[in-house]
């Protein structure tokens, strides 16, 4: 079965430092590739996606992702923390058979101040 | 646009009850889909819907079933809860992949259920 794996299901950095969090698929079949996130007690809401042409992709509140197909990965980056990026982020891959989403187990971000 | 709502956001169940989710979106999406999200697991699929009148199993079906009887909402129901199926429920809808190039999902605010 195809599967999503986040590496981390906690992940703390520091306001104003780099935040990584790793994404990677198992199929080589090419995917469309989503990045979502979840804030307490809410419903997720998307951040990016990627579904063709450049394999950068710039998201809302200043993340963004890059689609690597030799290595099945779709890392999320943002170059500055902010306390109010805590919330947890999911990635999920749709591998397009009926639109079905697999998500990954989900990645907790913490920002200290 | 309310987007997608989900009644009730609360409920709490014994063992061997039955209830009903209920989920609308006023987007006019053919796709609707109902997840669980359990702490470590993300979200699973349950059951998904491509249209009214049609539905189809997920990843973890068991113990659920579903009714898509109008297009815009779709029910998730529980004929004899267990403790197993406490957990947060999702649901979602996106636009057809046979019309749209956006595969983008648009998620409810959930239900939080537990089953004691």
């Amino acid at each position: 079965a195809q599967s999503v794996t986040q590496l981390g299901s906690h992940v703390s950095v520091s306001e104003g430092a780099l935040v990584l969090l790793r994404c990677n698929y198992s199929s080589s079949v090419p995917p469309y590739l989503f990045w979502y996130v979840q804030y307490p007690n809410q419903g997720l809401q998307l951040l990016l996606k990627y579904t063709t042409g450049a394999t950068l992709v710039k998201g809302i509140n200043g993340f963004e992702a890059e689609f690597k197909k030799s290595e099945t990965s779709f890392h999320l980056t943002k170059p500055s923390a902010h306390m109010s990026d805590a919330a947890e982020y999911f990635c999920a891959v749709c591998w397009a058979a009926g639109n079905k989403l697999t998500f990954g187990g989900g990645t907790r971000v913490l920002v200290k101040p | 646009n309310a987007g997608v709502t989900q009644t009730p956001k609360f409920r709490v169940l014994k063992t061997g009850q039955s209830m009903t989710l209920l989920c609308a979106q006023d987007m006019n999406h053919e796709y609707m889909y109902w997840y669980r999200q359990d702490p470590g697991m993300g979200l699973r699929l349950i059951h998904y819907s491509v249209g009214e009148g049609t539905t189809a199993k997920g990843e973890v079906p068991d113990g659920y079933n579903v009714s898509r009887l109008k297009k815009q909402n779709f029910l998730l129901g529980l004929e004899s809860a267990a403790p197993s199926q406490t957990s947060v429920y999702f649901c979602a809808s996106s636009r057809s992949p046979r019309t749209g190039i956006n595969y983008e999902q648009y998620f409810g605010p959930g239900t939080r259920l537990t089953v004691t």
